[in-house]
């Protein structure tokens, strides 16, 4: 079965950079989440969106932005990168419609910020 | 206030053996779902079992099952006769509402099963 993809696996940027991160969702889920995991934490929800609107906000920086565009997928782009950036970037769709509304999660985009 | 609680940092357990992962949650929305994913030191998540607040019955779903109790807001993970391709790390997860969107995590507990 078609899971969720994520470009690229890993990304190096420097400080005061820019990053782009990919996700496509699995065909026919409706919403898209973006989450952060710092090293050794829990994954922390950023934002996500629902038939390409955005739905719910969570601790996403002012200097990240993501949208969701007419095929799906989604961005979330990435200014003035710090240190801290530095984590694993995991995208999950899900299908609302269904009872559980599990989500199902990409295999991460590792960002170092060097 | 943490609304995912996982107690156990660490655990072992024997090959073959069964093993419970602590999850106490906390909610005042009548309508919830509550997960468990897994994650190897690869790094992907993977879904292994939900468990509805409405459901009357434990999840299972083979060698995983939910010990729920709503009362408690209790949602345990037993994994029954451990492999050694079951050390991972393993978060507890919440949606709250019928409609609600992200998921919080709980810290995680990370698994080692020993030969």
């Amino acid at each position: 079965a078609a899971g969720v993809i994520q470009s690229p696996r890993h990304l190096i940027k420097e400080k005061r950079e820019t990053a782009t991160l990919k996700c496509y969702p699995i065909p026919r889920h409706d919403t898209v989440y973006w989450y952060q995991q710092g090293p050794g934490q829990d994954p922390q929800f950023l934002i996500s969106f629902y038939e390409k609107m955005q739905s719910d906000k969570g601790s996403i920086p002012d200097r990240f932005s993501a949208q969701q565009f007419s095929d799906y997928h989604s961005e979330l782009n990435m200014s003035s990168l710090e240190l801290g950036d530095s984590a694993l970037y995991f995208c999950a769709s899900s299908l609302v419609g269904q009872d559980r509304h599990e989500q199902y999660f990409g295999p991460g985009t590792r960002l170092t910020v060097t | 206030a943490q609304k995912i609680t996982q107690t156990q940092p660490g655990m072992f357990v024997q090959e073959k053996e069964a093993v419970t992962l602590d999850c106490t949650y906390d909610t005042s929305d009548p309508s919830y779902g509550l997960f468990w994913y897994k994650q190897p030191s690869s790094g992907e998540m993977i879904f292994l079992i939900y468990q509805g607040s409405y459901d009357q019955q434990n999840a299972t779903e083979g060698r995983y099952s939910l010990n729920f109790q709503k009362a408690r807001k209790s949602a345990n993970l037993v994994i029954s006769a451990s492999q050694l391709g079951d050390s991972a790390m393993y978060f507890c997860a919440m949606r709250e509402g019928t409609y609600g969107q992200n998921f919080v995590f709980g810290p995680g507990t990370r698994l080692s099963v020993l030969p």
